[in-house]
Order: C-alpha cells, then structure tokens, then sequence
C-alpha cells in the first residue's frame, strides 16, 4: 500500500458544483494532515490543515477520519480559479530523523469548466 | 519580499556535468528542505536541514549534496548529471519541531541532455 493515495482524476466539473477529494494513508502513526494546491507549472502551497475534528475555510471543509485513515477535502460553489491540482499530505512516521518529513500524494487534478 | 527564493529557474545542461540549485528564504525558518518532481509530477524529499545538520537523507545518489551555509540558505550540488535527473526541484523551508506547514520555492526546472 503506498503511503498516501489519491484519486488522480482529472475531475472536471461546471462552476458551482460542489466537488469532493479523498486521500487514504497507510502510517496510523500519523499526527498531521495537510491539503496542499499545486497550479500547473507552480510550487505547492498550504491550502489548509485538517485537523481531528474536521474545519472549514470558507468554501472549502476538511475531515479527517483516523479510524479508517482517511482524509476528506469538500469544495463548495466551485470557482474557475479552483482548477489546479490537490495535493493530500501526511507527516512520516514519528521517531528518528523523520518527524518532520511531510508525504505527498500524487494529487488529484481538478478542472472547473465555464 | 519573497519568502523563499531559487536560482536558476530554468537549467539545461549535458550529461555529465555538475551543476547548483541556490535556495534562499526569509521566513525566519530553521528547517529548510529540498524536493525532487518528476515527469509524474511525484513530489519526493530528498533532504531537510535543521540548524545546520541534515536530518533527512531519502536514500539519495551521493552525486547530490546539500550545502547550508547559513540557516536562511540551502543550496543542492548535483556532480556528474544523468537524464534521469531532469526534474522539477524545490526548495522548501519551515520551523522545526511537530510537522509544519511548509513554505515552497518556486522551484527550478532541470533538464540534462
């Protein structure tokens, strides 16, 4: 099982839909969870964390399911600035020198259509 | 203001030869870190830097060094280039301690010919 996995996509849907990404992790050790957005040919940047109880940044809500190793990110009323690609991100296992080491999924790639 | 900066932005080089990627950021962070993604758009780390001392090593070619000056810079020497190595790399930098978010650069575009 790789480490963190991702639905690839594309996804493509009008503006205004509401669209949701899922992303599982295979370290139950895991203590933090990010939702990275990636823009073609961008670096990556922090679209926000998820934390245990689940939050919401305006449009967009994360949740975080431990039990079953599961991370969820629902965007609402889509915009055409949402088309990018998203990014789930875990930290390695705790102890040694990889603490601090943050794991990427492969990202889906979400595209919002006129 | 840039917060964390790369030079180059683009590379293109023959195979063979050795090449550095600068990094430099303003953040304030003690943690630095730089990312290999490939043409599968895989983001890896390769390694990450902590008041100086590499923490991280992801089982990296020894041809690619990482080099800290200062706690604000972390360059990557690369000796003796290969095609495989054509890649995206990035700079990032954070605090140290429990996982952070995590600041990237820009990142530098690699091609070896």
């Amino acid at each position: 099982r790789k480490e963190v996995e991702q639905d690839p996509g594309p996804f493509n849907v009008p503006e205004g839909a509401t669209v949701a990404f899922n992303c599982t992790y295979s370290n139950s050790a895991s203590q933090s969870f990010f939702w990275y957005r990636q823009d073609c040919r961008k670096e990556p940047k922090l679209l926000m964390s998820v934390y245990s109880s689940g939050n919401e940044d305006g449009r967009f809500t994360a949740q975080l399911n431990r039990a079953s190793q599961y991370i969820s990110l629902l965007i609402r009323d889509s915009k055409l600035s949402d088309s990018a690609t998203y990014l789930c991100v875990v930290n390695g296992p705790p102890g040694g020198g990889s603490q601090g080491n943050l794991i990427f999924g492969k990202g889906t790639k979400l595209s919002v259509k006129p | 203001d840039t917060a964390v900066s790369q030079t180059p932005k683009y590379l293109v080089t023959q195979m063979g030869n050795d090449k550095s990627i600068k990094c430099e950021q303003n953040l304030g962070h003690d943690t630095m870190y730089w990312y290999k993604q490939d043409s599968k758009k895989f983001l890896k780390i390769m390694f990450s830097y902590n008041n100086k001392e590499l923490i991280i090593n992801e089982t990296v070619p020894n041809r690619f060094s990482p080099k800290s000056p200062d706690k604000a810079h972390l360059n990557l020497h690369i000796n003796s280039l290969e095609l495989g190595d054509s890649a995206v790399y990035f700079c990032a930098s954070s605090h140290s301690g429990a996982p952070r978010e995590q600041y990237f650069g820009p990142g530098t575009r690699l091609t070896v010919t």
